[in-house]
């Protein structure tokens, strides 16, 4: 089957820090990789995403590499700010023959302190 | 403008009620989703519509009913709920349906808070 692994939250940094958060996966075929974010209160915001291996997702200095080889998608940030606390979803989607299904991880907390 | 819209963001419900949470998009998109969200956990597929079409059912009881009037609104209809059904409900949109490209991003709304008493 298709599963996500991300590694267990909260993550707790002050800002300023480096930010890693690991996910790993395991699809049949061959899966587009995303990540999401969620704000306290909110819906789902897509962070960015990556199509095929060795693509590389970028959006508001959060970035992430598809690892075919490793199956990983780790998210990283440089510099971290109190604004990006939020829980952060790894995901694949396969294409079945009712439409695109998102897997997702089980989430991870990111608390940012001053 | 990627955005899909959801209504009411707030809902108490009593478990002999029926009430409707609803969605809209005007992206052009040809595929739906509704996802259930519990505090702490993951978002699950309940549904998804293809071309106005319902084209998984992820084994939802049937006090949930969907229904996609037409390619830009979904609703959900619910009746006879439980206590445990007091959720985050997510609509979701994405460009493709059955046949579609894999790497299209699933769009989802602001969702609908669901408390049943």
């Amino acid at each position: 089957g298709n599963s996500v692994t991300q590694m267990e939250g909260p993550v707790t940094l002050s800002e300023e820090a480096f930010l890693t958060i690991n996910c790993t996966y395991t699809a049949t075929g061959y899966p587009s990789l995303f990540w999401y974010v969620q704000y306290p209160g909110e819906g789902l915001q897509l962070l960015l995403k990556a199509t095929k291996a060795d693509d590389k997702g970028s959006n508001k200095g959060f970035e992430a590499t598809y690892r075919k080889e490793t199956t990983s998608f780790h998210l990283e940030k440089g510099s971290v700010q109190v604004s990006d606390s939020a829980v952060y979803f790894c995901a694949l989607t396969i294409l079945t023959g009712g439409g695109n299904k998102l897997t997702f991880g089980t989430g991870t907390q990111l608390k940012v302190e001053l | 403008d990627t955005e899909v819209t959801q209504t009411p963001k707030h809902l108490v419900m009593g478990m002999t009620n029926k009430k409707s949470l609803k969605c809209e998009q005007h992206m052009g998109h040809r595929a739906m989703y509704w996802y259930k969200q519990k505090a702490k956990k993951p978002p699950e597929l309940m549904f998804v519509y293809s071309y106005e079409k319902l084209s998984i059912n992820e084994s939802v009881p049937s006090r949930f009913s969907p229904e996609c009037p037409n390619s830009s609104l979904l609703n959900l209809h619910l009746h006879a709920l439980q206590p445990e059904d007091s959720a985050l409900y997510l609509c979701a949109s994405s460009q493709d349906g059955t046949g579609g490209y894999v790497g299209n991003t699933i769009y989802f709304g602001e969702g609908s808070w669901l408390t049943v008493v």
